[in-house]
């Protein structure tokens, strides 16, 4: 168990649709970032929040957005839902973030999306 | 541009053999992290390995060490004595200084059979 915890586990939904993805650190990490999983396009990283602000932007729809809240956990709301939105989505979490450390990242268990 | 490379095809391993798994990664800053992570088949993302650019011993974790070669940009992860439970998909992955992003090989598949 890395401490880090996502809700819900499975998540079905059709086209068009908005989802809400739901992300808690680790106790005392201070960065959270979103990952996604598919097929065809490996785990690429969408985007990392320090202590409440926007920190680095990946390959992130603009239908996608993120924000992390005062008690650290971390929301990612995907809207105008398509097919190829269905993967595996990964939180990770990181001890304090000093700026530009090399730490690992501890990754939740994932929430699967799968997009009728 | 791919910055980390795993090419190797899905492995079948012997338990209580060692395997190894190949990583090539490209960068041009000099300070950067390489990381390692086992997927079962499960989905989580588990943590194994680190090695840091600057990190003048080889990295090791168990039955886990990473064989980094810097001058090669190869970050080579050794499962040692495996195990059943060692089946899984291994990411390699790496993180430059200056991005906080960790940029993820494809993985290599490996089975290890009784």
């Amino acid at each position: 168990d890395s401490g880090v915890t996502q809700t819900p586990k499975h998540l079905i939904t059709a086209t068009g649709q908005r989802v809400t993805l739901r992300c808690s650190p680790r106790s005392g990490d201070l960065s959270v970032y979103w990952y996604q999983q598919s097929l065809d396009q490996g785990l690429q990283f969408l985007i990392q929040y320090y202590n409440g602000e926007e920190r680095a932007k990946g390959n992130i729809l603009e239908r996608f957005s993120a924000q992390q809240f005062p008690d650290l956990h971390s929301e990612l709301n995907l809207s105008s839902l398509e097919l190829g939105d269905s993967a595996l989505y990964f939180c990770a979490s990181s001890i304090p973030d000093s700026g530009n450390d090399l730490n690992e990242q501890f990754f939740g268990p994932g929430t699967r999306l799968t997009v009728l | 541009a791919q910055k980390i490379t795993q090419t190797q095809p899905g492995m079948f391993v012997q338990e209580k053999e060692a395997v190894t798994l190949d990583c090539t990664y490209d960068t041009s800053d000099p300070s950067y992290g390489l990381f390692w992570y086992k997927q079962p088949s499960s989905g989580e993302m588990i943590f194994l390995i680190y090695q840091g650019s600057y990190d003048q011993q080889n990295a090791t974790e168990g039955r886990y060490s990473l064989n980094f070669q810097k001058a090669r940009k190869s970050a080579n992860l050794v499962i040692s004595a495996s195990q059943l439970g060692d089946s899984a998909m291994y990411f390699c992955a790496m993180r430059e200084w200056g991005n906080n992003r960790l940029a993820f090989g494809k993985g290599n598949q490996v089975v290890v059979i009784p």
